[in-house]
């Protein structure tokens, strides 16, 4: 069974500090792999995702994040942060066989931005 | 905007009662998804719907039932609800005629709360 592991609760940076939100993925092939942000009282928004390829992905709202397969992670990263950028953060897991996508879902992150 | 929408967007009810929660999609996905988000558990699936009249089982799908007999619906039923399923739920689409299954795009969520 697939799973994902997101070992960061809670993150605080400064804005215009670098950002990286790890996740750890159980996968027994290569999964397909995404990021999403939600907003207080939002729904999930589709930040990038991954189903192979180039490692490095790149995303909306300047967020990149890296497949290792080594490590069996998927990191996000975003140079600069901005404060609209707090948010929490979930990574998720699909298995690319089948028809529909059913997703594992990390715990998430919760990302606070400071001034 | 994908084109979903969630009703009712909050809801109490008392335990005991049964409950039925609409999702609406506009644009033809092919696949839909009821998930339940809970502190500390991220998002679970509860059921998904793989084409009218075809839906399946979830993570945790006791106590849930849903149905889907128009490609524009997707209904979750509680039919007696219980405390354990305060929560909100989110609903998600995917694969638009011609594409892939595995981007899934969500509702706005609705916040159930059982007393």
């Amino acid at each position: 069974a697939q799973s994902v592991t997101q070992p960061d609760i809670h993150i605080t940076v400064s804005e215009g500090a670098s950002l990286e939100l790890r996740c750890n993925y159980s996968y027994g092939a290569t999964p397909y792999l995404f990021w999403y942000v939600q907003s207080p009282g939002q729904g999930l928004q589709l930040l990038l995702k991954y189903f192979s390829g180039d490692t490095l992905v790149q995303g909306i709202k300047g967020f990149e994040a890296e497949f290792k397969r080594s490590q069996s992670s998927f990191n996000l990263r975003k140079p600069s942060v901005h404060w609209s950028d707090a948010a929490e953060y979930f990574c998720a897991v699909g298995a690319p066989t089948g028809t529909a996508s059913k997703l594992t879902f990390g715990t998430g992150t919760r990302l606070q931005v400071t001034l | 905007d994908a084109g979903i929408t969630q009703s009712p967007r909050h809801k109490v009810t008392e335990t005991g009662t049964p409950v039925t929660l609409r999702c609406h999609q506009t644009e033809n996905h092919r696949y839909m998804y009821w998930y339940r988000q809970d502190p500390g558990h991220g998002l679970r699936l509860i059921h998904y719907s793989y084409g009218v009249k075809d839906t399946d089982k979830g993570e945790v799908s006791d106590g849930y039932s849903v149905s889907r007999s128009k490609t524009e619906d997707f209904l979750l039923t509680l039919e007696s609800a219980t405390s354990s399923q305060t929560s909100v739920y989110f609903c998600a689409i995917s694969g638009l005629p011609g594409q892939g299954a595995h981007e899934q795009y969500f509702g706005p969520g609705t916040r159930l709360t059982v007393t």
